[in-house]
């Protein structure tokens, strides 16, 4: 069965510093892989994904993630972040052939100025 | 265009008592999704639907039941609320199946006592 793990529950940066959040997810057939934010207060909207060919996947506010199949890891990044990019933030995987996407627990990001 | 709008957008309610949560999206989606959204574990799908008369069982849909009977609709009944249903309640929909963008309403805050 599909699962996800996010790493850290909470991450906290300085303004213009880099960020990785971690993502690794378990199975054994093909996946479609997700990154959604969450405002405060708001609903999830998605910040990209990775359906098929190329591994490095860009997506909105200058975010990217890097599907690496050998790790199981769908990690997102950040260059240099912003006060506006605190949020939290969900993995999450579709098995092909499977209905349904499974989110992970959640990454806190807090940016401090 | 609104997208997807939920009621209402918080509620008490008492234990034992039905509750129905509203959902429409105006996006002409065929699939949607009623998710919740708890402290610590992220968001488990309860229902979902790929398509108008048809619904599906989530990760945990005990307590809870969907009707599917046109595009727009995709209400979420508690048929006798308990306190373990206190959540955030959001619904989603997507264009073709969980291999698409979803896109999430802005959520139902639910109390039960």
């Amino acid at each position: 069965a599909q699962s996800v793990t996010q790493l850290d529950s909470q991450v906290p940066v300085f303004e213009e510093a880099p960020v990785e959040l971690r993502c690794n997810y378990s199975s054994s057939v093909s996946v479609y892989l997700f990154w959604y934010v969450q405002y405060p207060n708001q609903g999830l909207q998605l910040l990209l994904k990775y359906l098929s060919g190329s591994t490095l996947v860009k997506g909105i506010n200058g975010f990217e993630a890097e599907f690496n199949k050998s790790q199981t890891s769908f990690h997102l990044r950040k260059p240099s972040v912003h006060i506006s990019d605190t949020a939290e933030y969900f993995c999450a995987v579709k098995e092909g052939g499977s209905e349904k996407l499974v989110f992970g627990k959640g990454t806190k990001l807090t940016v401090n100025p | 265009i609104a997208g997807i709008t939920q009621a209402p957008t918080s509620q008490i309610l008492a234990a034992g008592r039905r509750m129905t949560l509203r959902c429409t999206q105006d996006m002409r989606h065929n699939a949607m999704y009623w998710y919740r959204q708890d402290l610590g574990l992220g968001l488990r799908l309860i229902h979902y639907s790929n398509t108008a008369g048809t619904t599906g069982k989530g990760e945990v849909p005990d307590g809870y039941s969907v009707s599917r009977a046109n595009t727009d609709d995709f209400p979420l009944t508690l048929a006798s609320a308990v306190p373990s249903q206190t959540s955030v309640y959001f619904c989603a929909s997507s264009r073709e199946g969980a291999s698409d963008t979803q896109y999430f309403g802005p959520g139902t805050r639910l109390t039960v006592l």
